[in-house]
């Protein structure tokens, strides 16, 4: 058990372009979740995944967020047309879901985006 | 839908004093329940959660919550604090079914004064 590695640590791009992070989950979790979290804040939820399936999105995540998890393994979140606000920390977290039990979501280190 | 609150972004507090900080949930099912540390440029780690069960639960570095129904509330106690319980802690709460989402509170920024 590796736990939840994310990738890159950290991304600096410029406004108007588009970025892709990545999160691997711990291995055998079902689900797979993406929060963000900005300065002085709790995380927020965005979306999230039990197995391939994206089954619920946050009204945060804009038509300019995208996120896939093929074949129930890794996940993407990718922003196009970055803006200013879009800078936070991108956090990723994964949990093992069965019956009751597994309700407790393990995160990755996060990705920390800026957006210049 | 559910949703936390945590007060005073910042606590101080004198080492070997209680630590104390404050989550109270508003939930309209049944809640699970977590406290999540946060150190610096680090993700979440679970201190402890309530599911079901006894209510009051321990967790992790020698903190432990109760559970309150009838006071909404979680709070999250340390009797001694330590130098390397300096961090931000979150409060969060789920549904007890469906997609377990977490809600967070904005959190407390614990300083530890030597």
């Amino acid at each position: 058990d590796t736990g939840v590695s994310q990738d890159p640590r950290h991304k600096i791009t410029k406004r108007g372009q588009n970025v892709t992070f990545r999160c691997d989950p711990i291995s055998e979790h079902n689900r797979l979740y993406w929060y963000r979290q900005t300065l002085g804040q709790g995380p927020e939820f965005l979306t999230y995944f039990q197995n391939e399936a994206q089954l619920e999105k946050s009204r945060l995540l804009s038509d300019r967020f995208s996120a896939e998890r093929p074949k129930g393994s890794f996940s993407t979140l990718e922003i196009q047309r970055t803006e200013q606000g879009d800078s936070a920390m991108y956090l990723c977290a994964s949990s093992l879901v069965s019956g009751l039990a597994g309700v407790e979501q393990y995160f990755g280190p996060g990705t920390r985006l800026t957006v210049t | 839908a559910q949703s936390v609150t945590q007060l005073g972004s910042h606590v101080s507090v004198s080492e070997g004093a209680l630590v104390l900080l404050r989550c109270n949930y508003s939930s309209s099912v049944p809640p699970y329940l977590f406290w999540y540390v946060q150190y610096p440029n680090q993700g979440l780690q679970l201190l402890l959660k309530y599911t079901t069960g006894a209510t009051l639960v321990k967790g992790i570095n020698g903190f432990e919550a109760e559970f309150k129904k009838s006071e909404t509330s979680f709070h999250l106690t340390k009797p001694s604090a330590h130098m390397s319980d300096a961090a931000e802690y979150f409060c969060a709460v789920s549904a007890s079914y469906g997609n377990n989402r977490l809600a967070f509170g904005k959190g407390n920024q614990v300083v530890v004064i030597p």
